[in-house]
């Protein structure tokens, strides 16, 4: 069964360290997501990303943020420079066309020390 | 007003019982609601969803969904152990992008 992969599967990284998550989303998916899990609190929106750009994007995605797709399978997440804050889960996201649910990798755990 | 309310629970049944979880959402115009369960330092897991007024089942779940109320509720019947969880609450706005409630964490005791 298809799935979206995303590595590592824990990073730890220190303060002002810049960190990219990788993000294979499901290979016929056009729709592309980022949400963030602070421990004990709720998913939380950070991006989307459509036909090689941005859709939306939260408030929580900042200057310190970014997308890209590089090639035709990787989706990565760029944070430039790391705060105590940003430690959290980060799910990947994908949909496909003419889809609406959303299907989530296993997360990275980010710890920023 | 938050996009999307679910009360944070816990919420305790015994084994066999029913589960009642209930959500509300903001935005009049959402057309996808979606019940996702996530186990304790796991990913959400699609349980269920919906798209039409009324009741849709799938073996011990039922979705509700009431567009004029702006609510959706998740049912679920004979409750196991290993039901227990959160239950996140995710509606889709008009990019068709998903927004989720803060979850209810459900416990069935054995």
């Amino acid at each position: 069964e298809p799935e979206v992969t995303q590595t590592p599967s824990h990073q730890v990284t220190q303060m002002g360290q810049e960190v990219i998550l990788r993000c294979v989303p499901i290979s016929n998916h056009l729709y592309f997501y980022w949400y963030r899990q602070i421990l004990g609190q709720k998913v939380e929106f950070l991006v989307s990303f459509y036909n090689n750009e941005i859709s939306e994007k939260s408030e929580i995605f900042d200057d310190q943020f970014s997308v890209e797709r590089p090639d035709g399978s990787n989706f990565t997440l760029k944070i430039r420079s790391t705060k105590l804050e940003d430690s959290a889960m980060y799910f990947c996201a994908s949909r496909g066309q003419g889809g609406t649910e959303a299907f989530f990798g296993q997360g990275t755990r980010l710890t920023v020390v | 007003q938050k996009e999307v309310e679910q009360n944070s629970g816990p919420l305790s049944v015994p084994e066999g019982a029913i589960a009642s979880l209930n959500c509300t959402y903001s935005d009049r115009g959402s057309q996808s609601f979606f019940w996702y369960r996530q186990y304790s330092g796991k990913s959400p897991e699609l349980i269920m969803f919906i798209y039409s007024n009324g009741d849709k089942e799938d073996g011990r779940f039922t979705a509700q969904l009431n567009k004029a109320s702006q609510y959706v509720s998740l049912l679920i019947r004979d409750s196991q152990p290993s039901d227990s969880a959160t239950y996140l609450c995710a509606v889709n706005n008009n990019n068709n992008d998903m927004r989720f409630g803060a979850g209810t964490r459900l416990t069935v005791k054995p």
